[in-house]
């Protein structure tokens, strides 16, 4: 089974910070990756499919990046409204498998 | 608009059964894939279980095979979870999710979800 890692398990970031956080695939899964963000007490949110592509309606602040096992969520200038735990999902062979999320919390 | 909302959660004892619906709204149910992914007090995202549009395939995540089942009725735009033998280990919020159109090889991530129902499994 595929295993996806996400790093940092955490970070502390102020409005206006640019913020990465990454993803690691323990084999090779191409470009079938997705991120979503999730509020306390909220359903989960995509941003992004398919490694790079940003879903209709999510800003352009938010951009993706990456091939094979190594995948990174950027924010580009963090905003009041993105502190929230972001995970990453693997999609392929009809199995879903989610990073264990990073929490991205005011500094 | 888009609309999932959960239902049937609740406390049961370990071993019991309990049954979810997902009632599903704003779109034509009976053209997407459905899924099942729960989520443990304080912890992440685990999907459980997906289906296709028509019910012919399902899938169950290795933690729950042999013990839990999905299925849906498109006349009735409803999703289902039967939970068997319920262990400690399954208390989690459960979201049902639709499947976007982002699909490739017929899997997809996905664009909707509910706000979840809670199962406590507990004495």
């Amino acid at each position: 089974d595929i295993q996806m890692t996400q790093s940092p398990s955490s970070l502390s970031a102020s409005v206006g910070d640019r913020v990465t956080i990454s993803c690691r695939a323990s084999q090779s899964i191409s470009t079938l990756l997705a991120w979503y963000q999730q509020k306390p007490g909220k359903a989960p949110k995509l941003l992004i499919y398919k490694a790079s592509s940003l879903e209709s309606g999510v800003p352009s602040r938010f951009s993706g990046s990456g091939s094979g096992t190594e995948f990174t969520l950027t924010i580009s200038s963090l905003q009041p409204d993105d502190f929230a735990t972001y995970y990453c999902q693997h999609y392929n062979a009809y199995t879903w498998t989610f990073g264990q999320g990073t929490k991205v919390e005011i500094k | 608009q888009v609309q999932l909302v959960e239902s049937g959660g609740g406390v049961v004892q370990p071993g019991r059964s309990l049954r979810l619906s997902c009632a599903a709204s704003g779109f034509t149910f009976s053209s997407y894939g459905m899924h099942w992914v729960r989520q443990a007090p304080g912890k992440g995202l685990e999907w459980v279980a997906g289906i296709w549009h028509d019910g012919r395939d399902t899938y169950h995540a290795d933690s729950v095979k042999g013990r839990f089942t999905i299925s849906r009725d498109n006349s009735r735009n409803t999703l289902y979870l039967q939970m068997n033998s319920l262990r400690a280990e399954d208390t989690a919020v459960y979201h049902c999710a639709k499947d976007s159109r982002y699909c490739t090889n017929d899997v997809c991530p996905f664009d909707y979800w509910g706000q979840g129902t809670l199962v406590t499994v507990s004495s």
